[in-house]
């Protein structure tokens, strides 16, 4: 069955980094295209970027908001996903989710909130 | 970059009606690659329709998702009060992947 367990949300100071987790089991995330999504309070699906299974690359890609200050990596001796935030902003604040389609459908995290604010 | 629009943005029905939801995409969607997600206030969204047309496992076979292209809509045959919540489309038919702003179900 396929889970995803995100972590490392919490309350940042405007300017500061923090680091995401996404925790996979069920699938092997080096086989996968993992996408993070966020969702600022009260507010619709935003789209973050992806990055790429291994034998396609392994690249990344990114919503242009935020191409210069994310960055997506895994491991995959730990099978999980990451998400790292720079020069964090208040409009940062959200809740940010992992998603994949190892086949067929999507699955996603329950999420984790990262909240900017000094 | 691909722009999906919903419609209607707020979509007042009774339960036991049917419920037709649009997602006009800005340019063809590759391969059909859109779905369809429920989220309720407080839940992650949960996945309905993948690849258009395809249920996710154990969704309800009153959830339904049709077309291809620019046009795509998900039909809901017979609203059961579970089904009152927001509705978004996703294309991932090419980077950046694109969500819709949403379809907000309420109880008339």
């Amino acid at each position: 069955e396929v889970q995803l367990v995100e972590s490392g949300g919490g309350l940042v100071k405007p300017g500061g980094s923090l680091r995401l987790s996404c925790a996979a089991s069920g699938f092997r995330v080096t086989f996968a295209w993992m996408s993070w999504i966020r969702q600022a309070p009260g507010e619709g699906l935003e789209w973050v970027g992806l990055i790429k299974s291994r034998s396609d690359g392994g690249t990344t890609d990114y919503a242009a908001p935020v191409k210069d200050r994310f960055s997506i990596s895994r491991d995959d001796s730990k099978n999980t996903l990451y998400l790292q935030i720079d020069s964090l902003k208040t409009e940062d604040t959200a809740v940010y989710y992992c998603a994949v389609r190892p086949s067929g459908s999507w699955y996603w995290g329950q999420g984790t909130l990262v909240t900017v604010s000094s | 970059e691909i722009v999906l629009t919903q419609s209607p943005a707020t979509l007042s029905l009774s339960p036991g009606e049917r419920a037709t939801l649009s997602c006009g995409a800005s340019q063809s969607v590759t391969g059909t690659y859109l779905a369809w997600y429920q989220q309720k206030p407080g839940l992650a969204p949960r996945v309905l329709i993948y690849d258009a047309s395809n249920r996710a496992t154990g969704i309800p076979d009153r959830f339904s998702g049709s077309g291809s292209g620019t046009d795509f809509t998900l039909t809901i045959s017979r609203l059961e009060p579970e089904d009152f919540a927001v509705y978004y489309c996703q294309q991932y038919g090419g980077s950046p992947y694109t969500f819709g702003q949403g379809t907000r179900l309420e109880i008339k």
